[in-house]
């Protein structure tokens, strides 16, 4: 059975430019949620879509945005890259209504 | 103040002592709480999940949860090197909040041969 598959893994972009990351989760998995992780602050939910609608949002300012396809694929978007966004980008997936949530490795995220 | 607080570590411990790892949070609007174990340039991994006050063991692991206390423990027994991680603690306030974990920062573990 695969994994929750991130793509890609390594990643590195220039003060202001936009990046867009992507999430393919376990077969049968409709929700999928991202997380950011950094030294400083550990693991911050960003956001959570369920069948294409964004059920809950974290504290991140607008610049960060998500969508969700109809095959439960999701997408993250940054624009305006700042130096703090360095990070690495966590996706997990779980059933409906289930807390076992299945963490990708994850995108890391090098702003210079 | 951060609503989960968790002990950074690092911890270090002989093969074969018990590990013993803590939380602590402060709303007690949270209901659900897991374990979570992640090696390095990997995703965490979901070890326990737990829903109400009291014990929960799962082979060598064991979780205990007292929302009188809004304090949370994971004892790992037989710790072996490949136990070596960060773990991290985290919490839900339920269906209501969907998906949305707020974690600990974590506590790294090594466990020597």
């Amino acid at each position: 059975k695969a994994g929750v598959t991130q793509t890609p893994r390594y990643l590195i972009k220039t003060r202001g430019q936009q990046v867009t990351l992507s999430c393919s989760p376990i077969s049968g998995h409709r929700s999928v949620s991202w997380y950011q992780q950094t030294p400083g602050q550990g693991l911050q939910f960003l956001f959570e879509y369920f069948s294409e609608t964004q059920r809950n949002k974290g504290n991140f300012p607008g610049r960060f945005s998500g969508r969700q396809f109809s095959n439960s694929r999701s997408e993250m978007n940054v624009s305006t890259l700042e130096l703090g966004d360095s990070a690495l980008y966590l996706c997990a997936s779980s059933l409906e209504n289930s807390y076992g949530y299945t963490f990708g490795s994850g995108t890391r995220l090098t702003v210079v | 103040q951060k609503e989960v607080e968790q002990d950074p570590g690092p911890l270090s411990v002989p093969e074969g002592a018990i590990v013993s790892l803590n939380c602590t949070y402060s709303n007690s609007a949270f209901q659900y709480f897991m374990w979570y174990r992640q090696y390095s340039r990997k995703g965490p991994e979901l070890l326990m999940y737990t829903y109400s006050s009291g014990n929960k063991e799962d082979g060598r692991f064991t979780a205990q949860v007292d929302k009188s206390s809004k304090y949370i423990s994971l004892f790992i027994r037989d710790s072996q090197p490949s136990d070596s991680a960060t773990y991290l603690c985290a919490v839900n306030t339920g269906r209501a909040a969907g998906n949305k974990l707020t974690f600990g920062g974590g506590t790294r573990v090594l466990v020597k041969p």
